[in-house]
């Protein structure tokens, strides 16, 4: 079954504790990316990748890093959260312009 | 700069109520444009989607949307909407060159179905 998965699915953390939420697809797509999704503001990108080792800023880069190793993975890295990074995240990957998400991963930093 | 902009930010219909939900974006060039569904507490599933061709594109459950050039919009349409329609639902536009697998979406619009 073609799937995208995140892990976790839900995490609650500490300012400046370092997490990384994986996101791993299936579909041998090139193209993946990052959304956060907050009320009233829709889903915004924050990273995307053409290929491995390709990587690119999407709209709210700012305190996020990704890695593109492999092509079925796209991990996406908060060095040190913040509370303004308590959101619900969405991995996605394309191909021919239609997105495919994953389950989503709800953050709470306290 | 793409720009998606979804007027209604929550509507809320009876069962068998007519649905229209308005989109409109902001971009020169050729466009691919979509809307997406969001049933509470889960992932955004793709409801149909517009590449070229006939401007009335359908879509799962009912849905369909049409793409007016000259209004730059893409309004989403169920002629009776069901209970289980209540989700919330996001129009996304794309570049058909170069960047088509940038979305850009709107802030979403809420739809509550009161059975």
């Amino acid at each position: 079954e073609a799937q995208v998965t995140q892990n976790p699915r839900y995490l609650i953390t500490v300012t400046g504790k370092k997490l990384t939420v994986t996101c791993s697809q299936n579909m041998n797509h090139e193209y993946m990316s990052w959304y956060r999704q907050d009320p009233g503001l829709g889903l915004r990108q924050i990273y995307y990748s053409m290929n491995v080792e390709v990587t690119d800023k999407g709209d709210v880069p700012e305190g996020y890093k990704v890695s593109r190793k492999e092509k079925r993975n796209f991990p996406l890295i908060l060095e040190s959260p913040s509370p303004n990074q308590t959101s619900l995240y969405f991995c996605a990957t394309s191909r021919g312009g239609e997105q495919f998400f994953g389950p989503g991963t709800r953050l709470t930093v306290l | 700069a793409q720009s998606v902009s979804q007027h209604n930010h929550h509507v809320i219909l009876s069962e068998a109520a007519s649905l229209e939900l308005g989109c409109n974006y902001s971009y020169g060039g050729t466009v691919n444009l979509f809307w997406y569904v969001q049933y509470p507490g889960q992932h955004l599933q793709l409801l149909l989607k517009y590449f070229s061709g006939d401007p009335l594109v359908k879509g799962i459950k009912g849905f369909e949307a049409e793409f007016i050039k000259s209004k730059f919009s893409f309004n989403l349409r169920k002629p009776s909407v069901q209970w289980s329609d209540t989700a919330e639902y996001f129009c996304a536009v794309s570049s058909a060159l170069g960047g088509a697998n940038n979305l850009f979406f709107g802030t979403g619009t809420r739809l509550t179905v009161i059975p």
